[in-house]
């Protein structure tokens, strides 16, 4: 699986727009970028993913650079509610399908 | 409400003794996972399952068992082998296996070994 490198931690005011940076130089073509989020002492869950375009959910915005080395998740509305460890993951084929691998992610705070 | 429950919340075991942690899902899912977070870390698999009747090692499977002889249940043993079982347990499940399948967690449940 390609490694992501993400900040250890972000702030952002509440009602702004948060920006969650990931870099994953050596994805391959066939691997997807996913984003989870893990509020403090619960299970993840999941926010979106992409491959190649830029999503758009009820949730945050996902943009792939043309190069697929990066993408940035977008929550457009930062609430409190938000704070909470964000995971940037991308997934290969092979022995692998299936299995994520989670990293030590970004704490995003979300002050008011 | 359709989604993953795993029991106990907090679980207490004295050293040596094994303990099963619950894992039941009702979304219908082929896939199930167990995770294993120590606290500051990211998420670690231990097992996984395709489909039902079959399980596969993950990456720290070592003193950890697991059975799946229903569709909706995953359970994990932890077992005395398990060298420094206190951790957060995170159970998963998602629709198939495959790379573009989100998988959903439940809960968690919180080992101490005392």
């Amino acid at each position: 699986d390609a490694k992501t490198t993400q900040p250890p931690s972000m702030d952002c005011a509440e009602g702004r727009a948060a920006n969650l940076p990931c870099n994953h130089s050596t994805i391959s073509g066939n691997e997807y970028v996913y984003w989870y989020r893990q509020i403090h002492s619960q299970g993840p869950q999941y926010i979106i993913h992409g491959l190649k375009n830029n999503e758009t959910n009820e949730m945050a915005s996902l943009i792939i650079t043309e190069d697929r080395k990066s993408s940035t998740l977008i929550l457009p509305h930062a609430t409190l509610r938000d704070t909470a460890v964000y995971y940037c993951i991308v997934n290969a084929g092979g022995t692998s399908y299936g299995k994520l691998t989670f990293g030590q992610g970004t704490i995003l705070t979300v002050h008011p | 409400d359709g989604g993953i429950t795993q029991s106990p919340k907090y679980l207490f075991r004295k050293e040596g003794q094994n303990v099963t942690l619950s894992c039941e899902q009702n979304l219908n899912h082929d896939a199930m996972y167990w995770y294993r977070q120590d606290p500051g870390q990211g998420l670690r698999l231990i097992y996984y399952s395709q489909i039902v009747n079959d399980f596969q090692k993950g990456d720290i499977a070592e003193g950890y068992s697991v059975s799946r002889e229903k569709k909706e249940s995953f359970p994990l043993t932890v077992t005395s082998a398990q060298k420094n079982p206190t951790a957060f347990y995170l159970c998963a499940s998602s629709k198939m296996w495959g790379a573009t399948d989100t998988q959903y967690f439940g809960p968690g449940t919180r080992l101490t070994v005392l």
